[in-house]
């Protein structure tokens, strides 16, 4: 079945770069996502890129993927404290009957501080 | 925001009660979704559903069930309740199943089976 992995905890300066890092085992994914979990919330779309892509900026925010290592990865620039959160890497397939169902990772905890 | 509220937000219930989670949408989406929320598991999918009375299984489904009689509510049920389902539960909804479209998800209810 699907698997995708990621590291539980980053902890970075404010004002650095931050690196987020998922790998998945699926070759067939056609959409990864990045989600958003801030403390007693749910989870918010980021960002996501379609597997024909190899990379995609959204402000502070650039996505990676190498398809090929089933690599993606999600960097913030200029990380905030508000960018404190859990972060989500997702994958898409299809599944039997048409539909695409997301399978996430377990998340990592990124902390930011002063 | 996506309009999708969850109730009851916290909830605190008794080994072999039954216990009844509500997810409610203004969206008019076809799809709905529930997942638990674990520590060190991320997100897994207990059950969804594509259209009224249309339900399929996620991967832990087992000890759950659902219902979705009209459109905009997508129950979730523990006919007896375990330990082991303790958990944060998520609802989220899309317009579609396709690769390209967004979940959105609720603010999440809290069980405490004791």
């Amino acid at each position: 079945g699907e698997d995708v992995e990621q590291s539980l905890f980053l902890s970075v300066r404010e004002g650095d770069s931050s690196v987020i890092n998922c790998t998945y085992t699926d070759s067939s994914s056609t959409y990864l996502y990045w989600y958003k979990q801030e403390p007693g919330a749910g989870l918010q779309l980021l960002t996501y890129i379609f597997s024909n892509m190899d990379m995609k900026q959204d402000q502070r925010l650039t996505v990676l993927l190498n398809k090929k290592d089933k690599h993606l990865s999600l960097r913030i620039a200029d990380t905030q404290t508000g960018d404190s959160a859990i972060y989500f890497c997702a994958e898409k397939d299809r599944r039997a009957g048409g539909s695409y169902i997301p399978t996430f990772g377990r998340g990592t905890s990124l902390i930011v501080h002063p | 925001d996506a309009g999708i509220t969850q109730s009851p937000r916290h909830k605190v219930t008794e080994t072999g009660t039954p216990v009844t989670l509500r997810c409610h949408q203004t969206e008019n989406h076809r799809y709905m979704y529930w997942y638990r929320q674990d520590p060190g598991h991320g997100l897994r999918l207990i059950h969804y559903s594509y259209g009224v009375k249309d339900t399929d299984k996620g991967e832990v489904s087992d000890g759950y069930s659902v219902s979705r009689s009209k459109t905009e509510d997508f129950l979730l049920t523990l006919e007896s309740a375990t330990s082991s389902q303790t958990s944060v539960y998520f609802c989220a909804i899309s317009e579609s199943a396709e690769g390209s479209d967004t979940q959105y998800f609720g603010p999440g209810t809290r069980l405490t089976v004791l």
